[in-house]
């Protein structure tokens, strides 16, 4: 199993600006997947972007893939107070479980 | 909701006492991932269990083991408890394709005074 690194570790913006943060993974991967926690609990998928995709979009969510750089990035448009969260990016291979990394922080104040 | 419950929500235990904290998977799911997740961290995998066998690891000790049953809801035993293992504990379960993602339940808030 691998973990992915998340970049930056905290991020704070003000509502309607958007929010870019960045994973980065080692080894090759079937696919990586993009969590948000509310505070204390549990995760909530996001988005799940296969090795052969390069770009996936889901409402003002929009993530891109590059596996020559082993990286991931995720950009959350028009962002909300309510998008207020710490996001985690898990790479999956086979028979692999998913590794989290520590996340990034997003605070968005009104 | 997600379908995956997990009970129960809080729990205050003493240290060197023992702890077995329950996950219910969602249906059709085969596979149960267990987390320990401590204030201001990520969370981290403890083990996972794919059709009632243990096919994955993290860097935890013996004392913490865990089972998952036929209907594949899942047990997380820590033995020993020491004050570290406070923490939300965290279970996860997918499907069986590579390509699903995991559904997570709200945790257990485990305090060892």
């Amino acid at each position: 199993s691998q973990q992915g690194e998340e970049d930056p570790q905290a991020l704070s913006i003000q509502e309607g600006e958007n929010a870019t943060m960045n994973c980065s993974y080692k080894t090759s991967i079937n696919n990586l997947q993009w969590y948000r926690q509310n505070s204390g609990r549990g995760l909530v998928h996001l988005i799940l972007i296969r090795s052969n995709e390069r770009e996936k979009h889901s409402g003002r969510l929009r993530v891109t893939l590059d596996t020559s750089k082993k990286s991931s990035s995720l950009l959350i448009t028009a962002s909300r107070a309510a998008d207020t969260a710490s996001y985690f990016c898990a790479p999956l291979t086979p028979g692999t479980a998913l590794i989290f990394g520590k996340g990034t922080t997003l605070s968005v104040s009104s | 909701e997600t379908g995956v419950t997990q009970s129960p929500t809080h729990l205050i235990k003493t240290r060197g006492q023992q702890v077995t904290l329950r996950c219910s998977s969602q249906s059709g799911h085969n596979t149960v991932s267990w987390y320990q997740q401590a204030l201001g961290q990520g969370p981290q995998f403890i083990f996972q269990y794919y059709r009632e066998e243990e096919n994955g690891r993290g860097n935890f000790p013996p004392r913490f083991s865990g089972l998952q049953f036929p209907n594949y809801s899942s047990e997380l035993n820590v033995n020993a408890l020491e004050l570290d293992d406070s923490a939300l504990y965290l279970c996860a379960s997918r499907g069986k394709s590579m390509n699903t993602e995991a559904f997570f339940g709200q945790g257990t808030r485990l305090t060892v005074v």
